[in-house]
């Protein structure tokens, strides 16, 4: 099945500076790399999602890259802020398994003022 | 809408008890998941329905667990007999097919075995 691989595992980076997360995964058949973003006490919520037929996507400070060559994705955060703090998951999807999407192991970032 | 709601948020009972979780997905959803949360482990997919029926339940750990959707308003998790490695939070996430796959998830249920 799909592995994906998430790094890394803390981030700590200073009030306007940038973040970077980078995740790979394992299937070439994967097609779908969706970004949540998980607050302390709450479920995961999407904030940003790319298809295997685009290479990058930005919405205002978040940008989502993607290399199929190298099976690899990444988060980008820009000026990011205190409410920026959360944990972060990177996931995997094959076209022939809508249903199964393949969670990375999270990395917690924390922005310090 | 007011979102995925389950219950309880939290649960604390004693090895062997039987326990129950529940969800309510967002009307017009006609995906339900439940995933499980540890820290060992992550976020693992257990089971997911469409329309009802369950589609693929290799996620669950053993025979245990069992989780059923006898409508589209509702689904229930349940563990019997519940043991301290059961111990994590169940979240219950829905989706609209036609919509491209983002999940909603609930706030989860954390479940404590002692």
């Amino acid at each position: 099945g799909e592995n994906v691989e998430q790094h890394p595992s803390t981030l700590s980076v200073q009030e306007g500076d940038s973040a970077v997360i980078k995740c790979t995964y394992s299937d070439s058949a994967s097609n779908y790399f969706p970004w949540y973003k998980q607050e302390l006490g709450k479920g995961p919520q999407l904030i940003i999602d790319i298809r295997s037929n685009v290479g990058e996507k930005k919405d205002q400070r978040i940008a989502v890259t993607l290399n199929k060559t190298a099976k690899h994705f990444s988060l980008h955060i820009t000026e990011t802020q205190p409410e920026d703090s959360a944990v972060y998951f990177c996931a995997a999807r094959k076209t022939d398994s809508w249903g199964k999407l393949q969670f990375g192991a999270g990395t917690q970032v924390v922005v310090t003022p | 809408d007011a979102g995925v709601i389950q219950s309880p948020r939290h649960e604390v009972t004693e090895m062997g008890q039987e326990v129950t979780l529940r969800c309510k997905p967002i009307s017009g959803h006609d995906y339900l998941f439940w995933y499980r949360q540890t820290m060992m482990r992550g976020l693992e997919l257990l089971i997911y329905f469409n329309n009802n029926v369950p589609i693929d339940d290799s996620g669950m750990p053993e025979d245990r667990f069992s989780a059923k959707m006898p409508n589209a308003s509702f689904s229930t998790l349940k563990i019997q007999p519940s043991e301290p490695r059961d111990s994590a939070v169940y979240f219950c996430a829905s989706s609209f097919g036609g919509m491209g796959g983002e999940l909603f998830f609930g706030e989860g249920s954390r479940l404590t075995v002692l």
